[in-house]
């Protein structure tokens, strides 16, 4: 999973404010998903998107959530208008064969205060 | 949705003892997947399964893809400290293929 680079790795935000999630998948990988996890708990599927296109949202709030990968650059999730409850760990996946090959990120921890 | 019941939440083993965990569900599986997550880390896969009856090794680890394709084992032989940590099972439901879904984890602590 050492390819899979999410940025920040720790980010707070005060209530109200907007976070940027970003992640760069592997090279050559062209599929990415976005899973929450809270603190003892297991991963809880977000969305699943390919390039430009999302496939999947379903997991994902329909409000303040959304999530984009575009053709050149990072896929970045985006929460806005944060509460504490946003608070949790996002972590990414990529792979080039859907999400049995699935190689993860080391996540950005999102604290809301 | 899918669920998964992962057990034991814990274990809590002497080093060099075999330990199991399992996940079922009732729903069908496709594709039965085995992760390991240290803390502030990403969930790392260990073993991968994706035929009914299939049984795979990775070293000291062995994970089993049920017969019924709504159950799933992983044993780790001859435990040692650096097995700490949380393992996960996850699989890709018949029904939605595009997503895993994980058990809540199995934590495990070695004496040493």
């Amino acid at each position: 999973n050492a390819g899979v680079m999410q940025n920040p790795r720790h980010l707070v935000r005060r209530r109200g404010q907007e976070a940027r999630l970003r992640c760069s998948p592997m090279k050559g990988h062209s599929h990415v998903y976005w899973y929450r996890q809270l603190p003892e708990e297991g991963l809880k599927f977000m969305v699943y998107l390919q390039k430009e296109n999302i496939i999947d949202e379903s997991g994902m709030p329909k409000e303040r959530f959304s999530a984009e990968f575009p053709k050149e650059g990072p896929s970045i999730l985006r929460i806005q208008q944060v509460v504490r409850g946003d608070s949790a760990a996002y972590f990414c996946a990529s792979s080039n064969l859907g999400p049995g090959e699935a190689f993860f990120g080391q996540g950005t921890r999102l604290t809301v205060v | 949705g899918q669920q998964l019941n992962q057990s034991p939440q814990s274990m809590f083993i002497q080093e060099g003892e075999d330990v199991s965990m399992n996940c079922t569900s009732s729903s069908i599986f496709n594709t039965w997947l085995w992760y390991k997550q240290d803390p502030g880390e990403g969930p790392v896969l260990l073993i991968a399964l994706y035929k009914a009856g299939e049984l795979t090794s990775n070293g000291r680890l062995t994970a089993q893809f049920g017969i019924t394709r709504k159950d799933s084992f992983l044993n780790i032989s001859a435990s040692i400290p650096s097995d700490v940590g949380i393992y996960f099972c996850a699989g890709l439901p018949e029904e939605y293929g595009n997503k895993l879904v994980f058990g809540a984890g199995t934590i495990l602590r070695v004496k040493s």
